[in-house]
C-alpha cells in the first residue's frame, strides 16, 4: 500500500519561502510520478506541480516560484516554494500520479495535507 | 486551460436514492481522460472512478462514470451515508490538469 505523509508546512510572510517535504512509503519515488495539488480555504483543487521520468511540469500560478524535486535515497519528494504570497494560502497534499498501460494523470493515492499559511 | 463545471452545485438526497452528478468541460477531453473524486468532510479526496469509467481499487460498483467527449457524469446507484460528501472531476488529458469546482452531495 503507498502512503505518503507531507510535512514543512507553516506560517510564513509573504515574499517568504518554505520547503514542504513528502514522505513515500509503498513505492519507489524513482520508479512512479508524483505531484502536488493545492486546495485554499473553502475553494477547490488546483494541481500545481508534477515530476516524471526525470521532468517537471508547473501551473503558470506557481511557475518560476516553486520547484519541485526528488530524494532517491529517502524516498521523498519536495515542493521548494518562493516569492510566496497571500494567494499561496492552502492546503498542500502530495498525490501518487499512477499509471494504467499508457493512461496516467489522476491521482491516488492522497497525503493528508499540509497548510501553509502566508501572511504578515 | 479546460474549465470544468460541474452540476448542480448542492444534491440534496436521501440514503438508497440515485445520485447523478454532472461534468461539462470548456473543450474536448483528450482520450477521455476524466477521474472522479470524493472528499469526506475533515479527509483527503480519495479516487473513484479513471479513464471515464473505470473504478479504482476497492471502488464498490455502485459507483460509475460515463461520458465523452465534453459531457460525463458519475452515478452512485444508492447512496450510503459514507457517500454524502463533496464530488470533484478532474481532467487530465491536457494540461494543466485541472478540476471542476465540486457538487456536494447532502441528506436531504
Amino acid at each position: 500500500e503507498v502512503q505518503l505523509v507531507e510535512s514543512g508546512g507553516g506560517l510564513v510572510q509573504p515574499g517568504g519561502s518554505l520547503r514542504l517535504s513528502c514522505a513515500v512509503s509503498g513505492v519507489s519515488v524513482s520508479r512512479t510520478y508524483m505531484s502536488w495539488v493545492r486546495q485554499a480555504p473553502g475553494t477547490g483543487l488546483e494541481w500545481i506541480s508534477l515530476f516524471y521520468s526525470g521532468s517537471t511540469i508547473y501551473a503558470d500560478s506557481v511557475k518560476g516560484r516553486f520547484t519541485i524535486s526528488r530524494d532517491n535515497s529517502k524516498n521523498t519528494v519536495y515542493l521548494q516554494m518562493n516569492s510566496l504570497t497571500v494567494e499561496d494560502t492552502a492546503l498542500y497534499y502530495c498525490v501518487r500520479n499512477p499509471r494504467d498501460g499508457d493512461s496516467w494523470g489522476w491521482f491516488d493515492p492522497w497525503g493528508q495535507g499540509t497548510l501553509v499559511t502566508v501572511s504578515s | 486551460e479546460i474549465v470544468l463545471t460541474q452540476s448542480p452545485g448542492t444534491l440534496s438526497l436521501s440514503p438508497g436514492e440515485r445520485a447523478t452528478l454532472s461534468c461539462r468541460a470548456s473543450q474536448s477531453v483528450i482520450s477521455n481522460y476524466l477521474a472522479w473524486y470524493r472528499e469526506k468532510p475533515g479527509q483527503s479526496p480519495r479516487l473513484l472512478i479513471y479513464d471515464v469509467s473505470r473504478r479504482a481499487t476497492g471502488i464498490p460498483d455502485r459507483f460509475s462514470g460515463s461520458g465523452s467527449g465534453t459531457d460525463f457524469s458519475l452515478t452512485i446507484s444508492r447512496l450510503e451515508p459514507e457517500d454524502f460528501a463533496v464530488y470533484y472531476c478532474q481532467q487530465y488529458g491536457s494540461s494543466p490538469w485541472t478540476f471542476g469546482q465540486g457538487t456536494k452531495v447532502e441528506i436531504k
